[in-house]
């Protein structure tokens, strides 16, 4: 059974660093994309980029370029979403899924989400 | 990036009902068009792919057709775990991917 389990909620401040996993499990981690979306409080869904673990290949949204970091280590099957320095406007849901075969496919499993709030 | 634009936002059905949502592509997107359904506190889940397709284990009440910029979902008897938000996404064009705003369906 193909399954994505996304690490847990977190509460930082504005300037803290943070870096959220995405471990995958049913299937073989490296034959396959892997995307990270944002949902804010309310709202609908955004594309932020994309990476292909067996080479770490990524493609970000222009939204996101040079806000947030995608990376993968195949060796534990497991993506990451990071940011450097938070803001309160990064206070969202966030949610990892995979694709369903290559870049132009929709995304066929989502992970649970992970609720990051960032507040003074 | 491409625009997609679903209407309405926003409607009241009953079970039963017959609903037909619709997304538009600010350009040429093919079939290369997914719905998804997101209900409260739960991550989305894949309807339909290539327009048309019905993703494993989705119900035949719901259908997809569509292509090039205008594309419908269409919830042929609604029953009450349908009530939820769906999205379409083209993944034409990249990047991004971009998703429509969704189209909250709620109990009459």
């Amino acid at each position: 059974e193909v399954q994505l389990v996304q690490s847990g909620t977190e509460v930082k401040k504005p300037g803290e660093s943070l870096h959220i996993s995405c471990k995958a499990s049913g299937y073989n981690f490296t034959s396959y994309w892997i995307a990270w979306v944002r949902q804010l409080p309310g709202k609908g869904l955004e594309w932020m980029g994309i990476i292909y673990p067996d080479d770490s290949d990524t493609r970000y949204s222009p939204s996101f370029q040079g806000q947030v970091t995608i990376s993968a280590d195949k060796s534990i099957n497991t993506a990451y979403l990071q940011w450097s320095s938070l803001k309160a406007s990064d206070t969202a849901m966030y949610y990892c899924a995979r694709l369903r075969e290559a870049t132009n496919t929709p995304f066929d499993y989502w992970g649970q989400g992970t609720l990051v709030t960032v507040s003074s | 990036a491409i625009r997609m634009t679903q209407s309405p936002s926003s409607f009241s059905a009953s079970t039963g009902d017959r609903v037909t949502i619709t997304c538009r592509a600010s350009q040429g997107i093919s079939s290369y068009l997914a719905w998804y359904q997101q209900k409260p506190g739960k991550a989305p889940k894949l309807l339909i792919y290539a327009a048309s397709t019905l993703q494993s284990g989705v119900p035949s009440r719901f259908s997809g057709s569509g292509s090039g910029t205008d594309f419908t979902l269409t919830i042929s008897c609604l029953q009450s775990e349908d009530f939820a938000t769906y999205y379409c996404q083209q993944y034409y064009s990249y990047p991004p991917y971009t998703f429509g705003q969704g189209t909250k369906l709620e109990i009459k």
